[in-house]
């Protein structure tokens, strides 16, 4: 069964930092890129952030660039996102999702997959 | 960045009547293989998105053929021929044609 299951939110201070991780299964991870959505409690979604196949590529949205950084680790199935100086806006639910096979070019398969999603809180 | 602007945002229906969508895009999104994509997406209370349609019109996996999606260039329409229980939830299109992809803001539907 194609599954992705995150883990790593919590309630964490203003100015902090914490590490999300999206472990996958039942498809071949390598072969594609990876997302971070996220999603402001009763609102839309917002993608976040990419990353390719092979970890090579990254991109971010503009809100979160310089304070977020997308990595994998393909040996284990596993894909992180290391927040820092964390602000009350980045309060979300945050999603994994299953990518494209090339980042950034179009894909039938884009976002066919998603994580159940993992809860952060920024609060003092 | 493409905006993805949806209509209605909020959509009461009966159940058992039909349902519709419509999603439009600041850009065309017919990408250079000819090919458009344009997703939509379910979101039920308290679950993560599932994705319904991709490329304008072709149903995923399990999804009900009560669900159709149409369209070309920058406009298209989610309908569902007849609305059920299960079906309350917010309806997201999404543009895979031009990077980074983006949503449309959702659209909620509710049982009156």
């Amino acid at each position: 069964e194609v599954q992705l299951l995150e883990s790593g939110g919590d309630l964490v201070q203003p100015g902090g930092s914490l590490r999300l991780s999206c472990a996958a299964s039942g498809f071949t991870f390598s072969n594609y890129a990876m997302s971070w959505v996220r999603q402001v409690p009763g609102k839309g979604l917002e993608w976040v952030s990419a990353i390719s196949g092979r970890g090579g590529s990254t991109y971010y949205a503009d809100s979160v660039k310089g304070r977020f950084t997308i990595s994998r680790d393909n040996s284990k199935n596993t894909l992180y996102l290391q927040m820092n100086s964390l602000r009350a806006e980045d309060t979300a639910m945050y999603y994994c999702a299953k990518g494209e096979r090339y980042l950034t070019i179009a894909d039938p398969e884009v976002f066919d997959i998603w994580g159940q999603g993992t809860m952060v809180t920024v609060s003092s | 960045d493409v905006v993805m602007t949806q209509s209605p945002l909020s959509l009461p229906v009966t159940l058992g009547q039909p349902a519709s969508i419509s999603c439009r895009s600041s850009q065309s999104l017919v990408y250079s293989d000819g090919n458009t994509y344009l997703n939509w997406f379910q979101q039920r209370p308290g679950q993560s998105p599932r994705r319904l349609i991709y490329k304008v019109s072709n149903r995923d996996s399990g999804v009900p053929d009560r669900f159709s999606g149409s369209g070309s260039g920058t406009d298209f329409t989610l309908k569902i021929s007849r609305v059920e229980a299960e079906d309350v939830g917010v309806y997201y299109c999404m543009q895979g044609t031009h990077w980074h992809w983006t949503f449309g803001q959702g659209t909620k539907v509710e049982i009156k």
